[in-house]
């Protein structure tokens, strides 16, 4: 069975700050791929990053960077200077094979970020 | 445009009356899923298809059918719904997972809000 564990439910942080939101996985996997999305107040789900498990490169993307790190079996998410249009729920997917050529993607809870202004 | 689309987006009903809610892609993609997502419980998986005519049960697949006739429809199907299934649902497409591919997150459709009284 594969598992994401996303332990921060919720994080306040003043504008500007830098935020880190922590991400770890199960899987039996060797070939897996994990997933960032944003869930900003409006509901849509919007795809952030994806990360193969062959690929351990970390990513700078503006003010967003990921650490991936096969060793701890973490994804974390940073973003740097944050801002309020950085408050949403912020999830970790990961999407691995679950038998006979199946493959299931599989969300953690979700970590809320808010900005305060 | 390259989208998922999902209706209705609200729908009220009561306790055991059958509804469809439909789910399409025009981006010829292979991977169809169905989420939902409750408040603390992040997104579960209801359902999934790997191609045409091939579905699988994701986490929460009790209460629901899915069929997958045609490559761009998904349709969800809740043949006597319960309360316990007000939910905000999710429909996504992605290329096939377990590809090595640059391509595979998953497009999500903007969610239906459904409330079963």
């Amino acid at each position: 069975a594969q598992k994401v564990t996303q332990a921060q439910t919720e994080i306040s942080v003043v504008e500007k700050e830098d935020v880190t939101l922590d991400c770890v996985y199960e899987t039996r996997d060797t070939t897996y791929y994990l997933f960032w999305y944003k869930q900003p107040p409006s509901g849509e789900l919007v795809f952030l990053i994806r990360r193969n498990s062959f690929d351990e490169q970390n990513e700078i993307s503006g003010r967003y960077s990921w650490n991936f790190q096969k060793s701890t079996s973490s994804f974390n998410f940073t973003i740097t200077a944050s801002q309020v249009v950085d408050s949403a729920v912020y999830f970790c997917a990961l999407s691995a094979h679950s038998g006979a050529g199946s493959y299931q993607l599989t969300f953690g809870k979700g970590t809320k970020l808010s900005v305060i202004p | 445009e390259a989208q998922v689309t999902q209706n209705p987006r609200y729908l009220i009903t009561v306790t055991g009356k059958k509804l469809t809610v439909t789910c399409s892609q025009n981006m010829n993609h292979e991977y169809m899923s169905w989420y939902r997502q409750d408040p603390g419980l992040g997104l579960r998986q209801i359902y999934y298809s790997m191609n045409v005519e091939v579905t699988d049960k994701g986490d929460v697949p009790e209460g629901y059918k899915v069929s997958r006739k045609e490559k761009r429809n998904f349709p969800l199907i809740l043949e006597s719904p319960s309360p316990n299934q007000t939910s905000l649902y999710f429909c996504a497409s992605s290329w096939a997972p377990g590809v090595i591919s640059p391509y595979n997150e998953q497009f999500f459709g903007p969610g239906t809000r459904l409330t079963v009284l």
